[in-house]
C-alpha cells in the first residue's frame, strides 16, 4: 500500500481566509481523491484529481471554493477558499491502489474556522 | 442513486462477545466492497476487501465479511471482540471499477467494554 502524508495536520483559521492542504504520497499514483468528513458524519468525496488533467468535482463542490492542483504523480493540494464556519471539517487525501480499486487514506487535516 | 446503508449507528459490546455489523448497498452491477476502520485519533485503515472469488473474505485482526449478492449485503463479523476493537467502522462500495469512486456508509461506532 502507499504511504500518504498531509500538511498541516490541523489548523484554526479565521472566516474569509483560505487554507491550502498538501498531500504527499511515497509512490506514483494516477488517481488521487479529496474527501471531507464533517463532525460525526461519513466521508464525502469532494473531487478526483488526476495528474495532467483538471480535477473532477462532485455535486455540491465547485472549483472556485475548492481549487485543486496535481502537478505530478506524488503530490496534490486542496485549497479551501473564503472559509466559513461550515467548512470546519476533516479533509482527507486518498489514493487508489491495487486490483480491487481499493483506496488508502492520509491522516487528514482537521480544520476549524472561527 | 447509488447508496450504502449501515444499519447500526452505535453498537456496545462486552469483550468476547460476537460482532456483526450490517452493510447493504443499492444495486449497481458489478461492485467492489470494502470495510474500513478508524481507531480513535488514527486515520482510516482498510480492514478487508472483496472484488471476486470466495464471497467470504478475511481481513486483518480476525475480522471477516461475507458478500451475499442476492441480498446486496456485505456484513462484517468477528467471533470475539476485544477492547482494542473500539473504533468506527465504515462500509464502502466501488460501483464503477477503474472509473468509479468509493461511496461510504454513515459508519458504525463500536464500543467494547472491558
Amino acid at each position: 500500500s502507499a504511504v500518504i502524508s498531509q500538511k498541516p495536520s490541523r489548523d484554526i483559521c479565521q472566516r474569509g481566509t483560505s487554507l491550502t492542504i498538501q498531500c504527499q504520497v511515497d509512490s506514483q499514483v494516477t488517481m488521487m481523491f479529496w474527501y471531507r468528513q464533517q463532525p460525526g458524519q461519513s466521508l464525502t468525496l469532494i473531487a478526483t484529481a488526476n495528474q495532467g488533467s483538471e480535477a473532477t468535482y462532485e455535486s455540491g463542490f465547485v472549483i472556485d471554493k475548492f481549487p485543486i492542483s496535481r502537478p505530478n504523480l506524488t503530490f496534490s493540494t486542496l485549497t479551501v477558499s473564503n472559509m466559513s464556519p461550515e467548512d470546519s471539517s476533516i479533509y482527507l487525501c486518498s489514493v487508489r491502489w491495487g486490483q480491487a480499486y481499493e483506496q488508502y487514506f492520509g491522516p487528514g487535516t482537521r480544520l476549524t474556522v472561527t | 442513486a447509488q447508496s450504502v446503508s449501515q444499519h447500526n449507528h452505535h453498537v456496545i459490546l462486552s469483550e468476547a462477545a460476537s460482532l456483526e455489523l450490517g452493510c447493504n448497498y443499492s444495486y449497481g452491477g458489478t461492485v467492489n466492497l470494502f470495510w474500513y476502520v478508524q481507531y480513535p485519533g488514527q486515520h482510516l485503515q482498510l480492514l478487508l476487501k472483496y472484488f471476486s472469488g470466495d464471497p467470504l473474505v478475511k481481513g486483518i485482526k480476525g475480522f471477516e465479511a461475507e458478500f451475499i449478492k442476492s441480498k446486496f449485503s456485505f456484513n462484517l463479523r468477528k467471533p470475539s471482540v476485544q477492547w482494542s476493537d473500539t473504533a468506527e467502522y465504515f462500509c464502502a462500495v466501488n460501483y464503477g471499477g477503474s472509473q468509479g469512486n468509493l461511496i461510504f456508509g454513515k459508519g458504525t461506532k463500536l464500543s467494547v467494554k472491558p
